[in-house]
């Protein structure tokens, strides 16, 4: 059984605040990592996909970087704005040819106006 | 829009019944998935396809039926389900396996 662990598990941020959160998963036998917003009422939406220890990627406001060796990865979200909030969702992918995502079960943010 | 569609959105059924959800994807994708998210639990992968062949079955049981006639279409033949089986069922795809995957808007599901 894998085991994907983000905290925390909720989060209630000021609006302009900067934040961030951590995934943690098995640092061995490593393929990728992705992360997902996941908006109220709405379908799940692709962030990143992160695959290289040391990677750093980052998409406006949002970024995320990765360190297969200890396993884990941070999210950071500067100047939080009211449409941020959303749950974040982490997912990894083991090497050795399994197919699907193991997720964690995702950091809630509220950004409060 | 993802360009991911489930239907229906919202399905309330009988243990004894017999119903179906629908995925469909116009991506051109070959990979195909189902997830389950029950309260308080995260997405549990329960089925993969790729290029309409069934690669993973994650120990689902087997009141669940998965079916995929072409690469754009994926089905979840449900049959004798239990209470427990309420939940949120999540299909997504992807152009190959393991790469970015595009969810649809899920099937909120309600066994009595």
């Amino acid at each position: 059984i894998l085991n994907v662990e983000q905290s925390p598990q909720s989060l209630h941020v000021q609006e302009g605040d900067s934040t961030n959160f951590t995934c943690s998963f098995p640092s061995s036998n490593f393929y990728a990592l992705h992360w997902y917003r996941w908006e109220t009422a709405k379908s799940p939406e692709a962030l990143f996909v992160m695959t290289l220890n040391g990677d750093e990627k980052k998409k406006g406001r949002i970024s995320a970087t990765l360190n297969t060796k200890e396993g884990y990865s941070y999210l950071y979200i500067k100047g939080s704005q009211p449409e941020d909030s959303a749950t974040y969702l982490c997912a990894f992918i083991k090497g050795g040819g399994a197919d699907g995502l193991t997720f964690g079960k995702g950091t809630h943010l509220i950004i409060q106006p | 829009e993802t360009g991911v569609t489930q239907t229906p959105r919202h399905l309330v059924m009988g243990m004894t019944n017999k119903k179906s959800l629908k995925c469909e994807q116009h991506l051109g994708h070959n990979a195909m998935y189902w997830y389950k998210q029950s309260a308080k639990k995260p997405l549990e992968l329960m089925f993969v396809y790729n290029f309409k062949e069934q690669t993973e079955n994650n120990s689902v049981p087997s009141r669940f039926s998965p079916e995929c006639p072409n690469s754009s279409h994926l089905f979840l033949h449900l049959h004798t389900l239990q209470p427990e089986d309420s939940a949120l069922y999540l299909c997504a795809s992807s152009p190959q396996l393991q790469e970015t995957q595009y969810f649809g808007p899920g099937t909120r599901l309600l066994v009595l």
